[in-house]
């Protein structure tokens, strides 16, 4: 079975501080996905990252960098700089192998505060 | 861009009423997905399609069915709602193993 844990449920930073947000993932399979989501104010999520089991290289977009460690399976954000624009609800997710459905986590709040 | 639409963005029904939630996509994707958010729950799977006339059961889909006539189109059906189908429904689309692209999701309130 798949299971995606955000142990953390909100977290609220002051503007310009750096924020990492968990997430740690299990699965059986050898070949997998992992996929970060923001959903803003607004309601619609918008897709982030996808990154791929056999791809451990660290990714950097301007001020967000993901960290994946198959060691201890996780696949942590880090949000450099907060903006208040930031602010919304992250979720993890993880895609098996096969067109499977993703199994999201339960999502952490972020508030960025001016 | 992908554009996916669904027909109302907040929705008050009364128990019992037969409700439809509609999702469109303009992108021929052959994934299409249905998922409710509460509170503290995040995203949980109701049903998916995987092509026209197909549907498989989500984590969760007890009290609703879909139907998938055509492509584009994705239709959640409460048969008998009751208050605890009140929560945010979000449909999604891709195409095989790719990303989701989700739409603005329909706010249910069943009195």
């Amino acid at each position: 079975a798949q299971k995606v844990t955000q142990a953390q449920t909100e977290i609220s930073v002051v503007e310009k501080e750096d924020v990492t947000l968990d997430c740690v993932y299990e699965t059986r399979d050898t070949t997998y996905y992992l996929f970060w989501y923001k959903q803003p104010p607004s309601g619609e999520l918008v897709f982030l990252i996808r990154r791929n089991s056999f791809d451990e290289q660290n990714e950097i977009s301007g001020r967000y960098s993901w960290n994946f460690q198959k060691s201890t399976s996780s696949f942590n954000f880090t949000i450099t700089a907060s903006q208040v624009v930031d602010s919304a609800v992250y979720f993890c997710a993880l895609r098996a192998r096969g067109n499977t459905p993703l199994v999201f986590g339960k999502g952490t709040r972020l508030s960025v505060i001016a | 861009d992908v554009k996916v639409t669904q027909s109302s963005r907040y929705l008050v029904k009364r128990t019992g009423e037969k409700v439809f939630l509609e999702c469109v996509q303009d992108m021929d994707h052959e994934n299409m997905f249905w998922y409710r958010q509460d509170p503290g729950l995040g995203l949980r799977l109701i049903y998916f399609s995987y092509d026209v006339k197909m549907k498989e059961k989500g984590d969760i889909p007890e009290g609703y069915s879909v139907s998938r006539e055509k492509k584009e189109r994705f239709s959640l059906i409460l048969e008998s709602a009751s208050t605890n189908q009140t929560s945010m429904y979000l449909c999604a689309s891709s195409l095989l193993l790719e990303k989701l692209f989700f739409g603005s999701g329909t706010q249910l309130s069943v009195l």
